[in-house]
């Protein structure tokens, strides 16, 4: 069984560019959710896919989106760079409609945004 | 609002001593809970997760957590602590309504030889 991997591992930009995080979801998922996590701060819940639908949202701008495939992995695309936009980009993959009560994440390693 | 609270932002305790960290959550239903640790640079490691059942949950590296309804708290407790524990340690709660995870702002563990 493959777990969460997520490209590229560090990234750096300049503020105004645009950048796209890759996420493969652990084998068998079909859910993936995005969170940022900036210096010093717990993981923030950006949004979630489900059957390539966006499926929940937190409270980020639209200039942060993304995409899921039919094969369940996911991309996290932001325009318009920000400063604080620098963080550590996480990625967990989860199992929807699987019969339990709660559908747990797995978390990927995360890829290092720097913005300068 | 739904809000998870780790009140410490940065301990310190001395190699073989005990360990407490706190989490309090805010909601009307159970939620699950989790306990993760971060070593700098690093993803997220799951140390223990409660669902249901028994309330004193057991995890890996020797930790453990209780939760407690009545407070609200999910605190996570180590008996003797190793130098490898120093890390930072985040306590989360999801909720069978939501599709997210709350985080709390996570709490740095520093350990004295």
């Amino acid at each position: 069984e493959t777990g969460v991997t997520q490209s590229p591992t560090h990234l750096i930009k300049t503020r105004g560019q645009q950048v796209t995080l890759r996420c493969s979801s652990q084998s068998g998922h079909n859910t993936v959710s995005w969170y940022q996590q900036a210096l010093g701060q717990g993981p923030q819940f950006i949004f979630q896919y489900y059957r390539e639908e966006e499926n929940g949202r937190g409270n980020f701008p639209p200039r942060f989106s993304g995409l899921q495939f039919p094969n369940y992995s996911s991309e996290l695309n932001v325009n318009a760079l920000e400063l604080d936009d620098s963080a550590l980009y996480l990625c967990a993959s989860s199992l929807a409609g699987g019969g339990s009560s709660y559908n747990e994440q797995f978390f990927g390693p995360g890829t290092r945004l720097t913005v300068l | 609002a739904q809000s998870v609270t780790q009140p410490d932002i940065h301990i310190t305790v001395s190699e073989g001593a005990s360990l407490e960290l706190r989490c309090n959550y805010s909601y009307g239903a159970t939620p699950y809970l989790f306990w993760y640790v971060q070593s700098p640079g690093q993803g997220l490691q799951l140390l223990l997760k409660y669902f249901s059942g028994d309330t004193l949950v057991q995890g890996i590296k020797g930790f453990e957590a209780e939760f407690k309804r009545s407070q609200s708290s999910f605190n996570l407790r180590k008996p003797s602590v190793h130098w490898s524990d120093a890390a930072e340690y985040f306590c989360a709660v999801g909720w069978r309504a939501n599709n997210d995870m709350r985080f709390g702002a996570g709490t740095r563990l520093t350990v004295k030889p």
